[in-house]
């Protein structure tokens, strides 16, 4: 069966620090693969999604990035937190096209 | 641009009653609908996807209708529990294939 695990779960980390988040895909094959970012009394907001190894589109321009150096891995970064990255951030995988996603357990980022 | 609206935006009701949440979107060219629960602090957990031909979709004491070309879906929840407590999400695949988000309405089942 398929499954989606991302870490960590939660995160505090000071401005200007750097950020890792890994979000990895079990059980399937070349997935779309998405980040999301839910911010506090605010719905879902797109940031980025990946339909291919190295293949990334960006949503909404900030101060994040993201990279799929594997068919089953897909990793949010940013080089310098700032405040207003804080946020629940979630992965999401679609298998096949227009057949629903599913999403991860979410990594809870407080930028202090 | 694709819209998706649910209200209301919380419910309280006493455990027993049925559940009856609205989600509307502006754009009728979608692929797809799903609806999500969400419990505090946590991750999406997809309930039930209808696709753009599919009039309604079940599972268990859930049900979802799908009235696409009045831009309509309704999820009903029978015989509520206090487990049934969280923040219900809609969900529309957009005709660019991307997935676009209600608001949520927060739910509260009392016993």
């Amino acid at each position: 069966s398929q499954t989606i695990h991302q870490w960590p779960a939660t995160l505090v980390q000071p401005v200007g620090s750097p950020l890792s988040l890994e979000c990895t895909v079990e059980g399937t094959s070349n997935p779309n693969l998405y980040w999301y970012r839910q911010a506090a009394g605010r719905g879902l907001q797109l940031l980025f999604y990946s339909v291919g190894i190295g293949q990334i589109s960006s949503e909404v321009p900030q101060n994040l990035s993201a990279s799929r150096p594997q068919d089953r891995q897909f990793i949010l970064s940013s080089k310098k937190l700032l405040l207003s990255d804080s946020g629940f951030y979630l992965c999401a995988w679609e298998g096949q096209t227009n057949y629903g996603y599913t999403f991860g357990s979410g990594t809870r980022l407080t930028v202090v | 641009k694709q819209e998706v609206t649910q209200i209301p935006a919380a419910l309280s009701v006493p455990e027993g009653e049925n559940l009856v949440l609205n989600c509307s979107f502006t754009d009728s060219a979608i692929y797809n609908l799903q609806w999500f629960r969400q419990d505090p602090g946590k991750g999406l957990t997809s309930l039930l996807l209808i696709q753009s031909s599919q009039r309604e979709q079940t599972s268990g004491r859930l049900n979802a209708s799908l009235d696409k070309s009045s831009g309509r879906s309704t999820l009903y929840i029978a015989a509520s529990q206090p487990g049934d407590s969280a923040t219900y999400l809609c969900a529309v695949t957009d005709s660019w294939g991307k997935l676009q988000f209600g608001a949520g309405t927060q739910v509260v089942v009392t016993p």
